[in-house]
């Protein structure tokens, strides 16, 4: 089945230590996105990839960091930078359609929790 | 910059009652409008688009119709049932047609439907 994964569903970490979030996709799709949804929030953009070794800062990209080596997968690391990482991430995906608009695909997210 | 404002909740509502979630939006040019659909601990789930002016969207028996005049994109359901319960984001891509950046997010809206 296509889709996108995102591991683990719950993830711990100590203050202070950087963690790195896995998202991977088989749907073939160019451009990847990391957001981040607190309560009451909405979701907010991290960082967000349109192609292979590219990647552009989104609203919130203090203390994240992101890798694009490869089509199908695009990492978050929330480092020790970031000033309030509990949160839950969200990992999307998108490609041109037949329309020629483009259409995002969520994962099922990561919910870290910082103690 | 662009953003979206959705009416707070949560929306309680009885089943078999008529839905109204307003959304309304600021942004420049011609942006793509979406609703996506949240469950309890899940990713989000596109429930409808639309890419121009006087578009509408519908699936699943929800619609919404892109209004510039207004700048209004309300998500409607003429009969709703329990499983409608979850939370509902309103979104907005800057390129007509929806572009691979990334989407700006209302803060969602928390719909309760009662048996």
């Amino acid at each position: 089945d296509g889709g996108i994964t995102q591991s683990p569903k719950y993830l711990f970490r100590k203050e202070g230590q950087n963690v790195t979030l896995s998202c991977e996709q088989n749907l073939n799709h160019d451009a990847m996105y990391w957001y981040r949804q607190d309560p009451g929030q909405g979701l907010r953009l991290i960082y967000y990839s349109q192609i292979v070794n590219d990647f552009q800062k989104g609203d919130i990209a203090e203390g994240y960091s992101v890798s694009r080596e490869k089509k199908e997968s695009f990492p978050l690391t929330v480092t020790s930078a970031q000033k309030n990482p509990t949160a839950f991430y969200l990992c999307a995906s998108s490609s041109r359609g037949l329309s020629g608009g483009y259409e995002q695909f969520f994962g099922p997210g990561t919910r870290l929790t910082v103690l | 910059g662009d953003s979206v404002t959705q009416m707070e909740g949560p929306v309680t509502l009885s089943e078999e009652a008529f839905l109204t979630i307003n959304c309304t939006y600021t942004a420049t040019g011609y942006p793509s409008l979406f609703w996506y659909v949240q469950y309890p601990g899940e990713g989000l789930q596109l429930l409808l688009k639309a890419t121009k002016a006087d578009d509408k969207g519908s699936n699943k028996g929800f619609e919404a119709t892109y209004r510039k005049e207004t700048t209004s994109f309300h998500l409607e359901k003429g009969s709703v049932q329990v499983s409608d319960s979850a939370v509902y984001f309103c979104a907005l891509s800057p390129r007509p047609g929806g572009g691979a950046d990334g989407l700006t997010f209302g803060k969602g809206t928390h719909l309760i439907i009662q048996p």
